[in-house]
């Protein structure tokens, strides 16, 4: 099985800084990785996909990057709404989550 | 509006079963493959298994933690998916999300709102 590590765990920040997220896995896994957003009490949502690709109606400040082993997310300069758990979630072999970052305001 | 709603989630003791189903709307349905992923109260997401679609021989797939006790359905003439859940242990506890995979497999595009699965005597 692949496992997905994400770091940090949890992350406080302030309004407009730049907040980066990553997430390494396993094994090799090419850029079959997403990340999703998860508000409390709501469903997640797909944000990015294919590693860097940004899905239809998501802010353009939020990004990814990487391939292989190592993923990056990132903020760009963070609002008040953005406060969520992220997952990172690989497809290559079956689907697996990472365990999550946990993003408060500071 | 496309959209999933999941109903049958209730409290049951261990070594029960429950059946949960997730109704689908506002896409064709019979297209995609469709997962089951969980969330224990104060816990991360946890992927437990997905059915693909016609064209792929309505082929199934788990998670560890759940082979052999769960099996995944579907009935594209309802535009449904099912979860049967058998052997139900107190970890088994969680809000169960049905989610459709887009056009590129993998990808989770679109959720339900989840429901809730509570294993205990």
């Amino acid at each position: 099985d692949i496992q997905m590590t994400q770091s940090p765990s949890s992350l406080s920040a302030s309004v407009g800084d730049r907040v980066t997220i990553t997430c390494q896995a396993s094994q090799d896994i090419s850029n079959y990785l997403n990340w999703y957003q998860q508000k409390p009490g709501k469903a997640p949502k797909l944000l990015i996909y294919d590693a860097s690709n940004l899905e239809t109606g998501v802010p353009s400040r939020f990004s990814g990057s990487g391939s292989g082993t190592d993923f990056t997310f990132t903020i760009s300069s963070l609002q008040p709404e953005d406060i969520a758990t992220y997952y990172c979630q690989q497809y290559d072999n079956l689907l697996a989550f990472g365990q999550g970052t946990k993003l408060e305001i500071k | 509006e496309v959209q999933l709603v999941e109903s049958g989630g209730g409290l049951v003791q261990p070594g029960g079963s429950l059946r949960l189903s997730c109704a689908a709307s506002g896409f064709t349905f019979s297209d995609h493959y469709m997962d089951w992923v969980r969330q224990a109260p104060g816990k991360g997401l946890e992927w437990v298994g997905r059915t693909r679609n016609k064209a792929n021989s309505y082929t199934t797939e788990y998670a560890a933690s759940v082979k052999g006790r769960f099996t995944i359905s579907r009935d594209d003439s309802k535009n449904s998916l099912y979860l049967q859940m058998n052997s139900l242990k107190t970890e088994d506890t969680a809000v169960y999300y049905c989610a459709r995979e887009g056009h590129a497999a993998g990808r989770l595009d679109v959720w339900g709102q989840g429901t809730t699965v509570t294993v205990s005597s």
